[in-house]
């Protein structure tokens, strides 16, 4: 069974930092691309992040860019993004999403239950 | 990034009724080269994660049933519920695969009971 199980949510003030976690399990991990996709209170769905495979090929929503960072363990199948320079807007359920493809873009055949990040003084 | 527009954005339907939902992108997510619209649907229930239910626009995931369907191709796509249950009232998303890097989704429709 595919279990995926994001860790590392919490409240964080505007500008600090937080780390989140999703740990895989019931398919072999470093055969397909992973993503982080969010979804703040109340709204829809947005992609934040996707690292294929191997981390030859990352990706990063605009809104995201250059205050996150994804990477992945294959070791460890677990998959992580690092988020710097928190805003209030950065608010949300993070999930993590599995990928049907390695690299390319695809659709999503697997979720987690999603950390909660809460940006707020 | 190629922009996807949900109609409507919340829908009565009653129990044995037909539901449609409507999802448009804003440029062609039919790749040529092998005749394939790269474009999923997901159904979220309360406190749940989004659910796949059909992918390549008119391809139903394994477990998902029949009464589920999609259609359409190039920008216009339908997700059809050919006799509401009411286990289907949700949120549905679309969502295009077809860009790089990343996957956009629909503001997502919510379908009630009538």
């Amino acid at each position: 069974e595919v279990q995926l199980v994001e860790s590392g949510g919490g409240l964080v003030q505007p500008g600090r930092s937080l780390r989140l976690s999703c740990a895989a399990s019931g398919f072999t991990f470093d055969d397909y691309a992973m993503h982080w996709v969010r979804q703040a209170p109340g709204k829809g769905l947005e992609w934040v992040s996707g690292i294929s495979w191997n981390s030859g090929s990352i990706g990063y929503a605009d809104s995201v860019k250059g205050r996150f960072t994804i990477s992945r363990d294959n070791a460890k199948n677990s998959l992580y993004l690092q988020m710097n320079s928190l805003r209030t807007e950065d608010t949300a359920l993070y999930y993590c999403a599995k990928s049907t493809s390695y690299s390319s873009p695809s659709y999503f055949d697997y979720w987690g239950q999603g950390a909660l990040v809460t940006v707020s003084s | 990034d190629i922009v996807m527009t949900q109609s409507p954005d919340s829908l009565a339907v009653s129990l044995g009724e037909r539901a449609t939902i409507n999802c448009k992108s804003s440029q062609s997510v039919l790749y040529s080269s092998n005749n394939k619209n790269y474009l999923a649907w997901y159904q979220q229930k309360p406190g749940q994660p989004p659910k796949l239910l059909i992918y390549w626009a008119s391809t139903r995931e394994s477990g998902v049933p029949d009464r589920f369907s999609g259609s359409g191709s190039g920008t216009d796509f339908t997700l059809t519920i050919s006799s509401l249950q009411a286990e289907d009232v949700a949120v549905y998303y679309c969502q295009q695969y077809y860009s790089t890097p990343g996957v956009t989704f629909g503001q997502g429709t919510r379908l009630e009971i009538k």
